[in-house]
C-alpha cells in the first residue's frame, strides 16, 4: 500500500521569504505525485504533479516541487511567499496498483505573515 | 472552466435520517471518486467509479453507505441511517484517466452535520 507523510502540521513564513512544505512518500513501483491546495470552505485545487521527467516540476501560482527519488521526497517550494498563499496544502500519491485513486497526506497549514 | 458540481453545499440532519449527496462530474470524465474529510482522519477515499462501474468501495462502511452512478452525469452517495460520526465534508472528484493524463478536479464539497 502507498502512503504519504507530511511531517509538519503548520509552516509559518514571512511574506517575501522562500517557503518549503515537506512531503515524503512510500509506494511500490514508479511514484506519481501531486500537490493540492485547499482554501477555507473550498474544494481541493490542483497545483502540480510529477509523473516522469525533470525532477523539478513547475506548477500554478509560482509553486514548484522537487522530486528526490533517493530520499523519497516531493517537497513543495516557492521562492517568495505571498499572504494569499496561506491555505492548507496536501501532498498525494497515486495508487500503483492501477486503481488510480489518490492517497493524501494529512495536510500542512501554511501561514504567511505580512 | 469546467467544474465538478456538488449538491447540497451544506446539510444538517437528525441522526437516523437518510442523506443523499449528489455530484455532477465534468462532461467527458470517465472516473469519479468520493472522498470524506474530517479533522481526525484527513482525506479518506470512500469509493470510485470508472465508466460508471464501481471499482472500489472498500473505504465505505457498507452497512449504511451506498454509492451509485445512475448515468454519466450523476453520482450519488447515500447514508442510511446517518449517525453523528458521519459529520464531515464529502468531496466528489472526477478525472479523465488515460495513459498520459492523471488530472483530477474536485468539487467544493458537501458539509454534512448529523445531530
Amino acid at each position: 500500500a502507498q502512503s504519504v507523510a507530511q511531517p509538519e502540521d503548520q509552516v509559518n513564513v514571512a511574506e517575501g521569504n522562500p517557503l518549503t512544505v515537506k512531503c515524503t512518500y512510500s509506494v511500490s513501483g514508479n511514484p506519481y505525485l501531486f500537490w493540492y491546495v485547499q482554501y477555507p470552505n473550498r474544494g481541493l485545487q490542483f497545483l502540480l504533479k510529477y509523473i516522469t521527467g525533470d525532477n523539478l516540476v513547475k506548477g500554478s501560482y509560482g509553486f514548484e516541487a522537487e522530486f528526490n527519488k533517493s530520499q523519497t521526497s516531493f517537497h513543495l517550494k516557492k521562492p517568495s511567499a505571498l499572504v494569499s498563499d496561506s491555505a492548507l496544502y496536501f501532498c498525494a500519491v497515486r495508487d500503483s496498483t492501477g486503481r488510480r485513486a489518490l492517497t493524501f497526506g494529512s495536510g500542512t497549514r501554511l501561514q504567511v505573515q505580512p | 472552466d469546467a467544474r465538478v458540481t456538488q449538491t447540497p453545499r451544506h446539510k444538517v440532519t437528525e441522526m437516523g435520517q437518510e442523506v443523499t449527496m449528489r455530484c455532477q462530474p465534468i462532461l467527458g470524465h470517465n472516473t469519479v471518486f468520493w472522498y470524506r474529510q474530517t479533522m481526525m482522519q484527513g482525506l479518506e477515499l470512500l469509493a470510485y467509479f470508472r465508466n460508471r462501474a464501481p471499482l472500489d468501495d472498500s473505504g465505505m462502511p457498507k452497512d449504511r453507505f451506498s454509492a451509485e452512478m445512475p448515468d454519466a452525469t450523476l453520482a450519488t452517495l447515500k447514508i442510511q441511517p446517518s449517525e453523528p460520526r458521519d459529520s464531515a465534508v464529502y468531496f466528489c472528484a472526477s478525472g479523465l484517466v488515460t495513459a498520459s493524463n492523471y488530472g483530477y478536479t474536485f468539487g467544493s464539497g458537501t458539509r454534512l452535520t448529523v445531530v
